[in-house]
C-alpha cells in the first residue's frame, strides 16, 4: 500500500473556527491532491499541488487554502469553517501517470 | 468545468448476473483509471487505459477505453457479493494534471 496518511481521522469543530488537515506521503510523489466527498456529488478537487509550493486551484476551492513546504506534506486550512464545509476529505497523491493512491480520509463536521 | 458523468448512479443485481457501467465525457483523457471504493475508506485503483480501445481484464472485471478516448466501460460477469461497492472513473485531460472524478456507480449485489 502507498504510504500515506491524514489525519486527524475525525474531527468536530464550530463554525468560524480555523481548521488543518494534514496530509503525509513517504512515496516522494510529485503530485497530491486535496478532494471532498458528499453524497451525490462524488469526489470534488478542493486543490492540488505539483511540487514543493507550487498548487493550483480545484472546482471547489472557495474558503480553502493549501501549503506544501515539503515534498511529503500537503496541508489544507479551512479559514473560517462554515457547516456547508462539513465532509469527508480525502488526500491523494500520484507520480505524475495518473494513477491516484488515497488516504483513509478525514470526517469533518462543523457545527 | 470538465465534466465526467457516470452511469448509472445505482446499481442492484443478483448474484450472478453481468452488468456493465459507463463513463462518459466531451474532451480526451490522457489516461483513465477505474477505482473501487468500501465505506469507510478511500477509493482504491482497479486499473488504468490509455490506448484508444484498449481492453484490459481483471479476473471477472473487463475495462474498455472508447476509441476516442473520450469514454470508457466497466464490464462485470457472475457478479458476487464482494463486488458491492462505489465504482469511480477518473482522468486526467489532455494538458492538464488535474484528476477529475466521476459522480460514481453504487453497486449492490444481491447473494
Amino acid at each position: 500500500d502507498a504510504g500515506i496518511t491524514q489525519s486527524p481521522r475525525h474531527k468536530v469543530t464550530e463554525t468560524g473556527t480555523p481548521v488543518t488537515l494534514r496530509c503525509h506521503q513517504t512515496e516522494n510523489h510529485r503530485y497530491m491532491y486535496w478532494y471532498r466527498q458528499d453524497p451525490g456529488h462524488g469526489l470534488r478537487l478542493i486543490h492540488y499541488s505539483y511540487g514543493v509550493k507550487d498548487t493550483d486551484k480545484g472546482e471547489v476551492s472557495d474558503g480553502y487554502s493549501v501549503s506544501r513546504s515539503k515534498t511529503e506534506d500537503f496541508l489544507l486550512t479551512l479559514e473560517s469553517a462554515t457547516s456547508s464545509q462539513t465532509s469527508v476529505y480525502f488526500c491523494a497523491i500520484s507520480g505524475g501517470d495518473g494513477e491516484a493512491f488515497f488516504g483513509q480520509g478525514t470526517r469533518l463536521t462543523v457545527v | 468545468t470538465q465534466l465526467l458523468e457516470q452511469s448509472p448512479q445505482f446499481l442492484s443485481i443478483q448474484e450472478g448476473e453481468n452488468l456493465t457501467v459507463y463513463c462518459n465525457s466531451s474532451s480526451v483523457f490522457s489516461s483513465l483509471q477505474w477505482y473501487r471504493q468500501e465505506p469507510g475508506e478511500g477509493p482504491v485503483l482497479l486499473v488504468t487505459v490509455v490506448t484508444g480501445g484498449e481492453v484490459k481484464k481483471l479476473k471477472r472485471l473487463t475495462f474498455q477505453f472508447g476509441d476516442a478516448r473520450k469514454d470508457s466501460s466497466l464490464h462485470i460477469t457472475a457478479a458476487q457479493p464482494g463486488d458491492t461497492g462505489l465504482y469511480l472513473c477518473a482522468g486526467a485531460y489532455l494538458g492538464n494534471e488535474k484528476l477529475t472524478f466521476g459522480t460514481g456507480t453504487r453497486l449492490t449485489i444481491i447473494p
